[in-house]
């Protein structure tokens, strides 16, 4: 069964600093999505990483996939309280045709004045 | 182009009855999955539906079921309700690999607050 580890689970970081949030999977899967869900929403969908080696980057957010490790890094650039969100990472299955996503916990991200 | 829609938004429930929710993709997508969120369980995956067939399901028991229709609506239902599924209920809807993509890019609807007292 494909397992999905994110840590850290919560994260408080001040506005203006570097953080890096991490992905690992217990797959060969080379698909890996980038979701964030404010309070009491619905999840968006930030990065699709298709490759060994991607980067994707949107603002102040990057994600990278290292499928030899079978670890994904969403790394945050002088934090804004803008970012302040839940994020989840999450894996396909790579039974083509009949892909699953396995999501991961989840990690809560608090940006501090 | 409309996102996924899911209604009701809110629903509350006693233990014991049942619940149909129901879920309408993206226009043009086959595949509709269905999640359970809590905060203790996180976001599990219940099944998916494409081309009104169940592809996929979750370690979740028989009480859960769903279908798709033709147009790739999705209903899911609940029978019995316990308390301990009291949940926000995602639906989300893709384009398969080979449907034009080679990914599994979901989108969410908003989610069914589900409450069973």
């Amino acid at each position: 069964e494909l397992k999905v580890e994110q840590n850290p689970l919560f994260l408080s970081m001040q506005e203006g600093k570097n953080y890096t949030i991490y992905c690992n999977y217990s797959t060969t899967s080379d698909r890996l999505y980038w979701y964030r869900q404010d309070p009491g929403k619905s999840l968006e969908s930030l990065f699709v990483l298709l490759s060994n080696g991607a980067v994707k980057q949107e603002g102040r957010l990057m994600a990278s996939l290292d499928t030899k490790a079978r670890l994904s890094t969403l790394h945050i650039t002088a934090a804004v309280h803008d970012l302040s969100a839940t994020y989840f990472c999450a894996v396909d299955d790579t039974n083509f045709g009949n892909e699953k996503l396995t999501f991961g916990t989840g990690t809560r991200l608090t940006i501090i004045p | 182009k409309a996102g996924v829609t899911q209604t009701p938004r809110y629903l509350i429930k006693t233990r014991g009855q049942q619940v149909t929710l129901s879920c309408s993709p993206i226009s043009g997508h086959r595949s509709v999955s269905w999640y359970q969120q809590t905060p203790g369980q996180g976001l599990q995956f219940l099944f998916e539906y494409f081309s009104e067939t169940q592809r996929n399901k979750g370690n979740f028991p028989g009480r859960f079921s769903g279908r798709q229709f033709s147009n790739s609506r999705s209903e899911m239902n609940v029978s019995t309700l316990e308390l301990g599924d009291s949940a926000l209920y995602l639906c989300a809807s893709s384009l398969k690999p080979g449907q034009g993509v080679s990914y599994n890019e979901q989108f969410f609807g908003p989610g069914t607050r589900l409450t069973v007292l």
